[in-house]
């Protein structure tokens, strides 16, 4: 079946500390997105992407970095410079095709320790 | 900054009732509107769209979209205790151009009570 896989489920992270989040799809989507949720609140954008090797800051990118080196995975990297990074971290995946809204993965659960 | 809001509630309703949720956005050029259903801990998932002014009807949903207010809003018939979710509100700026970036609301969250 299609679909967008996030890994791992849960995530820590010590203080000073890089870490990857995994997103992979099989839906041949061209557009990516990673949004982060703080509990409750909405979802705010961190980066998106649009086309392999390309990808554009959200609302909220300081302290975090992406990669669009295949039309599958964008990766998002948290680095130490994310003061705050403990959140949910969904990815989301789009079609060009018709105007239906996005996809999502089952998300990443981040805690600093 | 465009906006989208919602009152985060919690708003109760019993088992059999319609329960009426709200969402209002800033950008007056805003061309898609979306209605995302979240359980505790789980991702959202789509549940209605909208584009044009007036009532689009699912199953139990009803999205109503009117643009000159600048108001869209999610009707559940008959709710159910397995209604009990967060439901997402998010809008496809007019400025978002080919980007598909969605806004998000803040969520309300809806109790249905046996």
């Amino acid at each position: 079946d299609g679909g967008i896989t996030q890994s791992p489920k849960y995530l820590f992270r010590k203080e000073g500390q890089n870490v990857t989040l995994s997103c992979e799809q099989n839906l041949n989507h061209d557009a990516m997105y990673w949004y982060r949720q703080d509990p409750g609140q909405g979802l705010r954008l961190i980066y998106y992407s649009q086309i392999v090797n390309d990808f554009q800051k959200g609302d909220i990118a300081e302290g975090y970095s992406v990669s669009r080196e295949k039309k599958e995975s964008f990766p998002l990297t948290v680095t130490s410079a994310q003061k705050n990074p403990t959140a949910f971290y969904l990815c989301a995946s789009r079609t060009d095709r018709g105007r239906i809204g996005y996809t999502f993965g089952s998300g990443t659960r981040l805690t600093v320790v | 900054q465009k906006e989208v809001e919602q009152n985060s509630g919690p708003l109760s309703v019993p088992e059999g009732a319609i329960a009426s949720l709200n969402c209002t956005y800033s950008d007056r050029g805003s061309q898609s509107f979306f209605w995302y259903r979240q359980y505790s801990g789980k991702s959202p998932e789509l549940i209605m769209f909208i584009y044009s002014n007036g009532d689009k009807e699912d199953g139990r949903f009803t999205a109503q979209l009117n643009k000159a207010s600048q108001y869209v809003s999610l009707l559940i018939r008959d709710s159910q205790p397995s209604d009990s979710a967060t439901y997402l509100c998010a809008v496809k700026g007019g400025g978002s151009g080919n980007t598909g970036k969605l806004i998000f609301g803040q969520g309300t969250t809806l109790q249905v009570k046996p």
